[in-house]
């Protein structure tokens, strides 16, 4: 089962403009994540953001999460070509300990 | 972070065989585990849940007699796809966890049947 939605499905940008993804999900959650996907390839963990947190940063990456409006946000700032990828966000609910994908974001960045 | 392998990367097979892959945490050690199945260009989507030493639980839709999940050890789950038909094509990607924190992704197993 998925447990929502991403938007905008793909987005295409320019290298050193900014990205953001948009997640929004339908339950009660403990832990928001966002994950990289390259064509083809595995899952590599960017960034988890708990219930109780509102805003993380880790280099490039800024996450919100807004509880009551059951969304997040990825945004990416100084975009670069290397960032080419899908992004997607999984929900954890703290309780059965699987994580759920939303539908996932594809983004392209132009040289 | 920790590291989750799979084997084999990718797998070509005819129509009625059967396919086993292999997910192993190579320096933790993962009670449970998750398969999941992504198809083109899709998200991806959770299988079941392998725990170590018990029955794996699947999710709904997912016929449990088609992909056999096997938790021998703390290190080491397999998925079996049975009787493999087109429709089985797929990526097929196993995690594993430490409890209330992230998920440690393996690379992930193409799988094509011929």
């Amino acid at each position: 089962s998925q447990q929502g939605e991403e938007d905008p499905q793909a987005l295409s940008i320019q290298e050193g403009e900014n990205a953001t993804m948009n997640c929004s999900y339908k339950t009660s959650i403990n832990n928001l994540q966002w994950y990289r996907q390259n064509s083809g390839r595995g899952l590599v963990h960017l960034i988890l953001i708990r219930s109780n947190e509102r805003e993380k940063h880790s280099g490039r990456l800024r996450v919100t999460l807004d509880t009551s409006k059951k969304s997040s946000s990825l945004l990416i700032t100084a975009s670069r070509a290397a960032d080419t990828a899908s992004y997607f966000c999984a929900t954890d609910d703290g309780a059965t300990n699987k994580l759920i994908f939303g539908t996932g974001t594809l983004l392209a960045v132009q040289p | 972070g920790a590291v989750v392998s799979q084997h084999p990367s990718w797998v070509i097979c005819k129509s009625g065989t059967s396919v086993k892959i292999e997910c192993r945490s190579l320096d933790f050690q993962a009670t449970t585990m998750f398969w999941y199945r992504q198809f083109p260009k899709q998200s991806l989507m959770l299988m079941a849940t392998s725990n170590e030493g018990s029955k794996a639980t699947y999710e709904q839709g997912v016929e449990k007699d088609k992909f056999l999940i096997n938790h021998a050890s703390l290190t080491l789950s397999t998925l079996t796809v049975t009787s493999a038909h087109p429709e089985d094509s797929s990526f097929y990607i196993c995690s594993a966890r430490v409890p209330y924190n992230e998920q440690f992704f393996g690379p992930g197993t193409r799988l094509t049947v011929l």
